[in-house]
């Protein structure tokens, strides 16, 4: 079946720091990709949505100068915190349009803003 | 702005016992539904989904859901949940137009079973 990786599922980093996140299909072509964020006993919620080729589409609320996504092939997308801070410190999730499930996740990445 | 609700947040039940995760959209036009279930440490895995068809829906590991369109509702359901079913729901919804076909989830419901 579909599987997307996501790398890596743990990151400690410091303030200030960047940290990049990536996302592959690894057995299909993932034209739209989607980034989540999920913070302690809450719902995913939907940060940007990525098309292979064009510029990402953020959520309002969602700094796109601080997340930045990139979607330069039909199997990676990366996101990349920038400066990060504690209050970014949360579980970010990659979800591939495609494969017969529909939506594919990754197994979630764990960033701690220390 | 399209919603999804999930009542239960904490449901604790014994082995063998029937279980029903409840699940409410807000969008009034043509919605996908989906459940998904997330077990401690790992990844988003599709339990079943509804796109059109008959409303009661089949899909793996014995679970089922129900489309009732009027009450725009689809609840989760399984006969007699396991130790293994510990782990947390989320009910789900894409707009298949208009919506980007971007997935709103629920607040998720955390199940655990005990032995």
């Amino acid at each position: 079946g579909a599987v997307v990786s996501q790398h890596p599922s743990w990151v400690i980093c410091k303030s200030g720091t960047s940290v990049k996140i990536e996302c592959r299909s690894l057995d299909f072509q993932a034209t739209t990709m989607f980034w989540y964020r999920q913070f302690p006993k809450q719902s995913l919620m939907l940060m940007a949505t990525s098309n292979e080729g064009s510029k990402a589409t953020y959520e309002q609320g969602v700094e796109k100068d601080k997340f930045l996504i990139n979607h330069a092939s039909l199997t990676l997308s990366t996101l990349t915190v920038t400066s990060a801070h504690p209050e970014d410190s949360s579980f970010y999730i990659c979800s591939a349009r495609g494969g017969i499930q529909g939506y594919t996740f990754g197994s979630g990445t764990r960033l701690t803003v220390v | 702005a399209q919603s999804v609700s999930q009542h239960n947040h904490h449901v604790i039940l014994s082995e063998a016992a029937s279980l029903e995760l409840g699940c409410n959209y807000s969008y009034g036009g043509t919605v996908n539904l989906f459940w998904y279930v997330q077990y401690p440490g790992q990844h988003l895995q599709l339990l079943l989904k509804y796109f059109s068809g008959d409303p009661l829906v089949k899909g793996i590991k014995g679970f089922e859901a129900e489309f009732i369109k009027s009450k725009f509702s689809f609840n989760l359901r399984k006969p007699s949940v396991q130790w293994s079913d510990t782990a947390e729901y989320f009910c789900a919804v894409t707009r298949p137009t208009g919506g980007g076909n971007k997935l709103t989830f629920g607040t998720g419901t955390q199940l655990k079973v005990e032995l």
